[in-house]
């Protein structure tokens, strides 16, 4: 069965600083998909960055990276240049090919100006 | 850009009564799912859906729940006898591939 386990309940960065969310996953299939979603107040689940198991680069959209240690089943996130907007609850999500998608509980990532 | 849409942002029902949650997935995509969020808790699958049947569903899609996709463009969540324990965000999600899942702004159901 898949799990995913973010170990960081809450985290903080200064505006404009970087900040790295940590995750972790465990499965048993070759052929999986790692995804962060952020969930901002009004708890809208929005898709931040997708990653195919099967790549070895890692993902980036914009400010947004991942660093994907497959052998180490981590997969954690890379917020640059964080902006007030980026504060939301961000949840870590592991997809086995044709399954369901299974969540971690979640970081809240709060924003200081 | 096209979204998946969800109706009624917020309900509010009786305990013992039905309820139906409306979602318009994204008009090409061919998988749809229901996940719901307890409030302070982890999103959890219950049930996918594709060529008009369900592919696969979790153990707390019990007999209560049903989902249906009546016509090319609805897909609905089906309560039939709400309890406590059924408040939460209920999100729909649709894809186009087996691999990803595109969420909707999600629908709170307050059973009292």
């Amino acid at each position: 069965a898949q799990t995913v386990t973010q170990s960081q309940p809450e985290m903080s960065v200064q505006e404009a600083e970087t900040v790295t969310l940590s995750c972790t996953y465990d499965t048993s299939e070759s052929d999986y998909y790692l995804f962060w979603y952020k969930q901002p107040p009004s708890r809208q689940m929005i898709l931040v960055i997708r990653q195919e198991a099967y790549k070895q680069q890692n993902a980036t959209e914009n400010r947004f990276s991942v660093n994907f240690q497959k052998a180490a089943k981590s997969f954690s996130l890379k917020i640059s240049d964080s902006q007030l907007g980026d504060a939301a609850m961000y949840f870590c999500a592991s997809m086995e090919y044709g399954n369901k998608l299974v969540f971690g509980a979640g970081t809240i990532l709060r924003v200081k100006s | 850009e096209p979204e998946v849409t969800q109706t009624p942002s917020h309900q509010v029902t009786q305990m013992g009564q039905e309820v139906i949650l409306r979602c318009v997935p994204i008009s090409n995509h061919l998988y749809f799912y229901w996940y719901r969020q307890i409030l302070g808790q982890k999103v959890e699958f219950l049930v996918s859906f594709y060529n008009n049947e369900i592919s696969e569903k979790s153990e707390i899609f019990d007999d209560q729940f049903s989902v249906e996709r009546p016509d090319g463009s609805n897909f609905t969540l089906k309560i039939r006898s709400t309890k406590l324990e059924d408040s939460a965000m209920y999100f729909c999600a649709s894809s186009y591939r087996e691999t990803e899942a595109f969420f909707g702004q999600g629908t709170r159901l307050t059973v009292v």
